[in-house]
């Protein structure tokens, strides 16, 4: 069995500031990592994934995710947002089935 | 190539009707996945084909839920006699897999299904 948690159901920031989005998970079973981005009115698309090798990953928009296996955590950052990120935030881990949080709704102020 | 197709993109309905949904998934993934994402919540897994076969139904809702999907690649979602909590966008998404593990999963738009 896998499980996610997504410990912030809202985000609010402003503009410049940098953000955390912290993800936490659980599986018996070793797992592929995800998180996936939804902007309003579109469908969920990829943001960044960790398969294996290096715990810190890259991904679009300047995001970026450390994978902590002795905390089970893949918490989501960048360093300076921008009101075009705001959106839902999804985070996934994955063994033959996907299992996904609840989201995270970052709102981005002006 | 073509990404995730899903149709109706919306479909409203009667309470008591059946309905189908649709999804053509990207060319060559053999894995295909059924969510349901309703309002303010995650995406909640129904079910998981490997090539033509199913072998995670567990998350139906109901046994008003079934699919099935034709020659490894088209597949349809059917409610039957929708309740008022069916209610939900549908998504569809498909991935290949690798040393077991689904890897990304490519999502369609979603179908939006209202039931009065």
């Amino acid at each position: 069995a896998q499980s996610v948690t997504q410990l912030d159901s809202q985000v609010p920031v402003f503009e410049e500031a940098p953000v955390e989005l912290r993800c936490n998970y659980s599986s018996s079973v070793s797992v592929y990592l995800f998180w996936y981005v939804q902007y309003p009115n579109q469908g969920l698309q990829l943001l960044l994934k960790y398969l294996s090798g290096s715990t810190l990953v890259k991904g679009i928009n300047g995001f970026e995710a450390e994978f902590n296996k002795s905390q089970t955590s893949f918490h989501l950052r960048k360093p300076s947002v921008h009101i075009s990120d705001t959106a839902e935030y999804f985070c996934a881990v994955s063994s033959y089935i996907p299992t996904f949080g609840r989201g995270t709704s970052l709102i981005v102020h002006p | 190539g073509a990404g995730v197709s899903q149709s109706p993109s919306n479909k409203v309905t009667e309470k008591g009707k059946d309905v189908e949904l649709r999804c053509d998934p990207i060319s060559g993934h053999t894995a295909l996945y059924w969510y349901r994402q309703s309002l303010g919540q995650g995406l909640e897994f129904l079910i998981y084909f490997q090539g033509n076969s199913a072998p995670d139904k567990s998350g139906l809702p109901s046994d008003r839920f079934s699919a099935e999907r034709t020659g490894g690649s088209v597949s349809t979602l059917t409610i039957q006699r929708t309740q008022q909590e069916d209610s939900a966008v549908y998504l569809c998404a498909s991935s290949l897999v690798s040393s077991g593990r689904a890897d990304t999963q490519y999502f369609g738009p979603g179908t939006r299904l209202t039931v009065l």
